[in-house]
C-alpha cells in the first residue's frame, strides 16, 4: 500500500523566514500529488496540487511545491511567511491508476507555528 | 458552484448509542464521496469512499457503516459506539482527478 511521509511534525519560525515542508510517498507508478492546509478552525483547503507538466507548481498565497520524481518527493515551500500561515499542512497523493475515485492518502500533517 | 455540508457539527453519545452523521452535497451530479476521521498526529484516515448510489467501499475494518441512500448524500453510522470511536469525521467529495473537497467536520466524542 501506498504511504505519504512527512518530515517535521511541528516546525516553529520566525515571521520572513523562509519554509520548506519535506513530503515524500512510497508509490513509484504515475501520482496525482496535493498539498492542503487547515487554518485554525477552519476546514481543510486545497493549497496547491500536481497532475502533470511543469514540476513547479504554485499554489494560493504565495506557496510553491516541486515535484521530483527521482526522488518521490514533493515538498512545500515559500519564501517568506506570515503569521497567518500558522496551520497544519498535509501532504497527499492520489494513484492516477485507481481513477482518482478511491480517494487520497495523506500524511500525518505538519504543525506550523509563524512567530510574530 | 459546489457546496459540501456535514451535521451535526459536534456530538456527545454515550457509549452503545447508535451513530449518524450525514452529508450533503450540492451542485454536481454523481460526485465519488468520501469519509475521512482525522486525529490530531495521525493525518487523515479513509475510512468508506463511495462512486454511486448503493456502492460503498470500505478501507478499513471499523465499528462503523456508511450508506449512499441518494446522489449527493453520504451518511455514517454506527449501531454500537465504542470509546475509540471518539474522533473528528470529515465528508468529502471528490473529481475524478483525485482532488478532494471537505466539509466543516464533526466532532464526536464518546462517554
Amino acid at each position: 500500500a501506498q504511504s505519504v511521509s512527512q518530515h517535521n511534525h511541528h516546525v516553529i519560525l520566525s515571521e520572513a523566514a523562509s519554509l520548506e515542508l519535506g513530503c515524500n510517498y512510497s508509490y513509484g507508478g504515475t501520482v496525482n500529488l496535493f498539498w492542503y492546509v487547515q487554518y485554525p478552525g477552519q476546514h481543510l483547503q486545497l493549497l496547491l496540487k500536481y497532475f502533470s507538466g511543469d514540476p513547479l507548481v504554485k499554489g494560493i498565497k504565495g506557496f510553491e511545491a516541486e515535484f521530483i520524481k527521482s526522488k518521490f518527493s514533493f515538498n512545500l515551500r515559500k519564501p517568506s511567511v506570515q503569521w497567518s500561515d500558522t496551520a497544519e499542512y498535509f501532504c497527499a497523493v492520489n494513484l492516477y491508476s485507481g481513477g482518482g475515485a478511491d480517494g487520497l492518502t495523506f500524511g500525518k500533517g505538519t504543525h506550523l507555528i509563524i512567530q510574530p | 458552484s459546489q457546496t459540501i455540508h456535514q451535521w451535526p457539527a459536534t456530538l456527545v453519545q454515550p457509549v452503545g448509542s447508535p451513530l449518524s452523521l450525514e452529508c450533503t452535497v450540492e451542485g454536481t451530479s454523481n460526485p465519488n464521496l468520501y469519509w475521512y476521521r482525522q486525529a490530531a498526529g495521525r493525518g487523515l484516515q479513509l475510512l468508506f469512499y463511495s462512486v454511486g448510489i448503493g456502492q460503498i467501499s470500505s478501507e478499513v475494518p471499523q465499528n462503523l457503516s456508511a450508506s449512499r441512500p441518494q446522489d449527493r448524500q453520504f451518511i455514517l453510522s454506527s449501531k454500537k459506539l465504542l470509546l475509540s470511536d471518539s474522533g473528528f469525521y470529515l465528508c468529502a467529495w471528490g473529481t475524478n482527478t483525485g482532488e478532494l473537497f471537505f466539509g466543516e467536520g464533526s466532532r464526536l466524542t464518546v462517554l
